[in-house]
């Protein structure tokens, strides 16, 4: 699986957009980029996922650039309850066979009043 | 999705002595898989546990130290083997959404070994 590479840290206010990025440069064509979080003490929770088109759910929005190589997750609205630390993680499909996710180091995220 | 009950919730065990979680998930799923997050850190898989057949350890994680069950398609147990301090972490279940590109997370067992 890709490689990926997130800022450490970041910080947003409470109530403006948070845009996390995520650079994968050596993403190949048949390798979907997903996001995950995980707020203290609890299990990773599922994000988003893509692996062309921009995606849009009730969470959050992820924007891929066209060449794939790097990705946005935006969260439109942060409440303090975002806090956490937001995992990028590029692999293939499930259907391929290959099914664990590799984590990288994240960024944490700090959504401040 | 996928409704993950993993216990205990947390425990406190002696060096030497072992532990064992459990981890049952209210629908079948194909592959469960277990990870290991120590203090500060991100998270490392262990092992996938596959129903009917042996579990498939990671690079670092072996089968006598972390040895795994998995009886059916809904079930699995991981045991943490011979403790010492150094496998103080929180262990985590994960498994696939059968509908899905998904994975889903248990909430985690925090360990601690005197």
């Amino acid at each position: 699986d890709a490689k990926t590479t997130q800022p450490p840290s970041m910080d947003c206010a409470e109530g403006r957009a948070a845009n996390l990025p995520c650079n994968h440069s050596t993403i190949s064509g048949n390798e979907y980029v997903y996001w995950y979080r995980q707020i203290h003490s609890q299990g990773p929770q599922y994000i988003i996922h893509g692996l062309k088109n921009n995606e849009t759910n009730e969470m959050a929005s992820l924007i891929i650039t066209e060449d794939r190589k790097s990705s946005t997750l935006i969260l439109p609205h942060a409440t303090l309850r975002d806090t956490a630390v937001y995992y990028c993680i590029v692999r293939v499909g499930m259907n391929t066979g290959f099914q664990k996710l590799v984590f990288g180091t994240g960024t944490r995220l700090l959504v401040s009043p | 999705s996928a409704v993950i009950s993993q216990k205990p919730s947390r425990d406190i065990c002696q060096r030497g002595t072992s532990l064992t979680i459990q981890c049952q998930v209210d629908s079948q799923v194909t592959m469960m898989f277990w990870y290991r997050q120590q203090p500060g850190q991100s998270l490392t898989l262990i092992a996938t546990a596959n129903q009917g057949s042996e579990a498939t350890y990671e690079s670092g994680f072996v089968i006598d130290k972390f040895p795994i069950s998995r009886p059916n398609l809904t079930f699995s147990t991981l045991t943490v083997s011979n403790l010492s301090p150094e496998d103080s972490s929180i262990y985590l279940c994960s498994v696939r959404d059968s509908n899905s590109e998904k994975l889903f997370f248990g909430s985690g067992t925090q360990l601690s070994v005197l």
